[in-house]
């Protein structure tokens, strides 16, 4: 069975940072491009960071491109999310979802884990 | 960046009908756009890739089509189950971006 389970989610006040974690399990994790999407209280989502397989490409929002930094441990399966910077418009459940294929985007989602930033 | 407007915003029906989500790419995109559903509390679920392939597991009363700037979600015989919110994801080029999603209440 597919899992992915994040953790990390925090009250963090602003300017601090975080790292969430993504433990993947059930399916190759090396052989899978990875995202990092996030959702505001009561808003819409909001795509992050993505990261390919082999680590190789990398991409980010430009609302966190800068702040935040994507990675993955084949090793653990399992991604990452480095926060820095952190503001208050970074207050979201943050999810990591599976891309199935290049035509197959964020097939499969975690649970999602809460970042709230505030002092 | 690519812009996805999706209407209407809300959108109220009964048990057994049929509804019909719009969305809009500001440019072209191909077939690269996927339509998630997402429950209150819950994380979103994929539902359709590649504007019309369903995924596994996904019943056939959900069906997409389009390509280019134009694409709909159709959703047949809708059950209690069905009523949450739709977003649509275009993923021709970075940054990946969502519309602002779809509300399914039940009238």
């Amino acid at each position: 069975e597919v899992q992915l389970v994040e953790s990390g989610g925090a009250l963090v006040k602003p300017g601090g940072s975080l790292t969430l974690s993504c433990a993947a399990s059930g399916f190759n994790f090396n052989s899978f491009s990875m995202n990092w999407v996030r959702q505001a209280p009561g808003k819409g989502l909001e795509w992050v960071s993505s990261i390919s397989s082999s680590s190789e490409y990398i991409y980010y929002s430009d609302s966190v491109r800068g702040r935040f930094t994507i990675s993955r441990d084949s090793a653990k399966n399992s991604l990452f999310l480095q926060m820095n910077s952190l503001r208050a418009e970074d207050t979201a459940v943050y999810y990591c979802a599976r891309d199935n294929s290049p035509f197959s985007p964020s097939d499969f989602w975690g649970q999602g884990t809460l970042v709230t930033v505030s002092s | 960046d690519i812009q996805m407007t999706q209407s209407p915003s809300s959108l109220s029906a009964s048990v057994g009908d049929r509804v019909t989500i719009t969305c809009r790419a500001s440019q072209g995109i191909s077939t690269y756009l996927a339509w998630f559903q997402q429950m209150p509390g819950k994380a979103p679920k994929s539902l359709i890739y590649g504007a019309s392939s369903l995924q596994s597991g996904v019943p056939s009363k959900f069906s997409g089509s389009g390509s280019g700037t134009d694409f709909t979600l159709t959703i047949s015989g809708l059950q209690a189950e069905d009523f949450a919110i739709y977003y649509c994801q275009q993923y021709h080029s970075y940054p990946y971006t969502f519309g602002q999603g779809t509300k399914l209440e039940i009238k």
